[in-house]
C-alpha cells in the first residue's frame, strides 16, 4: 500500500464549479502538506501547503486538513479554464529535523480539466 | 531569475547507452533534488544534494549516479541505460535555512527519456 493515495482522475468538471481534490495518507508523523499544480509539459510549481490540521485559504483555493481521518482536501471555487492542469499532494514530517534533506513523498496526481 | 533549468528537454537512447542530464539553478540555493514521474507512480525521489558536496540516495537510486558539480548545478548519470528508466526526470531546488519551518521546492521544466 502506497503512503500517499489519491485518485489519479481524469475529473472534467464545467467552468464556475467547485472542484474538490483529495488525498489520503497512512503515516501519521506526516505534518505539513503541500499541493502543487503541474501543466502539462512543465515542472510542479507549489500552490499552497498547511501545517498539521486546519484550513488554509488563499483567494480561490482553499487547503483542508484532517489528521484524524488522515485525510487532506483541495477545493478550488469559482474554477476557471486556466486551472486545468494535474494536482498533486505531497507530505513530510518536518523542515527543521530534516534541514535540507526534507523527503517529501508525492501522491500520484488528479488531472483536472475545466470545461469552458 | 531562469530559476531551475534542465538539458536536454527530449532524449531517446537505446538500451546500454549512457547520458548525463544536466540541472542548474540561479537561486543560491543550498539543497538540490532529482525525481522520476512515471504514470500512477508519482514522484519518486532519485537522489539529492543538501549542500555542495554532499549527496545522498533516495528512494530509487539504483541505476543512477550524481554529481554536485558546485553550487548551481547537479547533474544525474545514467551509465547503462534501460527501459525501465523511460520517465521524465525533474531536478528541483531549495533554501533551507536555520530557523525557518517550511521552505519550497523548485522544480525545473522536466527531461523527458526514452530508452528503446
Amino acid at each position: 500500500q502506497k503512503e500517499v493515495e489519491q485518485d489519479p482522475g481524469p475529473l472534467s468538471v464545467p467552468e464556475g464549479a467547485i472542484v474538490s481534490l483529495n488525498c489520503t495518507y497512512s503515516n501519521s508523523a506526516f505534518q505539513y502538506f503541500m499541493w502543487y499544480r503541474q501543466y502539462s509539459r512543465k515542472g510542479p510549481e507549489l500552490l499552497m501547503y498547511t501545517y498539521s490540521s486546519g484550513n488554509k485559504e488563499d483567494g480561490r483555493f482553499t487547503a483542508q486538513v484532517d489528521k484524524s481521518s488522515k485525510y487532506i482536501s483541495l477545493f478550488i471555487r469559482d474554477s476557471q479554464p486556466s486551472d486545468s492542469a494535474t494536482y498533486l499532494c505531497a507530505m513530510t514530517q518536518s523542515f527543521i529535523s530534516n534541514f535540507g534533506n526534507e523527503k517529501l513523498t508525492f501522491g500520484t496526481g488528479t488531472r483536472l480539466t475545466i470545461i469552458p | 531569475n531562469a530559476g531551475v533549468t534542465q538539458t536536454p528537454k527530449f532524449q531517446v537512447l537505446k538500451t546500454g547507452q549512457s547520458m548525463t542530464l544536466q540541472c542548474a539553478q540561479d537561486m543560491n540555493h543550498n539543497s538540490m533534488y532529482w525525481y522520476r514521474q512515471d504514470p500512477g507512480m508519482g514522484l519518486r525521489l532519485i537522489y539529492y544534494s543538501a549542500s555542495e558536496g554532499t549527496t545522498d540516495k533516495g528512494e530509487v537510486p539504483n541505476g543512477y549516479n550524481v554529481s554536485r558539480l558546485n553550487k548551481r548545478e547537479f547533474s544525474l548519470r545514467l551509465e547503462s541505460a534501460a527501459p525501465s528508466q523511460t520517465s521524465v526526470y525533474f531536478c528541483a531546488s531549495s533554501d533551507p535555512r536555520a530557523g525557518r519551518t517550511f521552505y519550497e521546492q523548485y522544480f525545473g521544466p522536466g527531461t523527458r527519456l526514452t530508452v528503446t
